[in-house]
């Protein structure tokens, strides 16, 4: 079974500074997709940035990008020039490839950008 | 395109009885998962759809069943509530196999008096 752990319960960044979420991760996959999902308050769940296992290259979406050590099972999120509307929860995920379409969570971390 | 719609957005009940929650995925999509996301636990999975076939299924009791039409919504049904059951239940629905991005609902607020 796969876990996924996020470390940090809580954090918070003032505004325009840059911030990074920890996200551990254990399975025995080789190909899996991982993902960073974020939810403000009372607002749905949205993808922030999705990262496929057998890409070495980080991915990035815009202020958003990961930092992405398959062998260490780490996928930190960095958020640059932080703005208010970054204040949400956020949730690392993990998808086995071939698994369909469940996603694993982890706890999440709540960020507070402080303006 | 319109998102993914999931109805209704609050419930009340009691211990006992049973609730239905329904789940529209965006156009096209064939897959639907549900969730359930609690203080406590977190976000668990319950069960994905894809293509009327249940795909996928959670460590949730027998009480927690789901289907799905042929027009690909949702259904999920939970009998013989328990306090337990409380939480907010999220639908996602992808276009694809696996891998691809789920896009979620605002979810079902249920509570268990």
């Amino acid at each position: 079974a796969q876990t996924v752990t996020q470390s940090q319960p809580e954090m918070s960044v003032q505004e325009a500074e840059t911030v990074t979420l920890s996200c551990t991760y254990d399975t025995s996959e080789s190909n899996y997709y991982l993902f960073w999902y974020k939810q403000p308050p009372s607002r749905q769940m949205i993808l922030v940035i999705r990262q496929e296992a057998y890409k070495q290259q980080n991915a990035t979406e815009n202020r958003f990008s990961v930092n992405f050590q398959k062998a260490a099972k780490s996928f930190s999120l960095k958020i640059s020039d932080s703005q208010l509307g970054d204040t949400a929860m956020y949730f690392c995920a993990f998808m086995k490839q071939g698994g369909g379409n469940k996603l694993v969570f982890g706890a999440g971390t709540i960020l507070r950008v402080k303006s | 395109k319109a998102g993914v719609t999931q109805t209704p957005r609050y419930l009340i009940k009691t211990r006992g009885q049973q609730v239905t929650l329904s789940c529209s995925p965006i156009s096209g999509h064939r897959s639907v998962s549900w969730y359930q996301q609690t203080p406590g636990q977190g976000l668990q999975f319950l069960f994905e759809y894809f293509s009327e076939t249940q795909r996928n299924k959670g460590n949730f009791p027998g009480r927690f069943s789901g289907r799905q039409f042929s027009n690909s919504r949702s259904e999920m049904n939970v009998s013989t509530l328990e306090l337990g059951d409380s939480a907010l239940y999220l639908c996602a629905s992808s276009s694809g196999q696996g891998g691809n991005i789920q896009y979620f609902g605002a979810g079902t607020r249920l509570s268990v008096l």
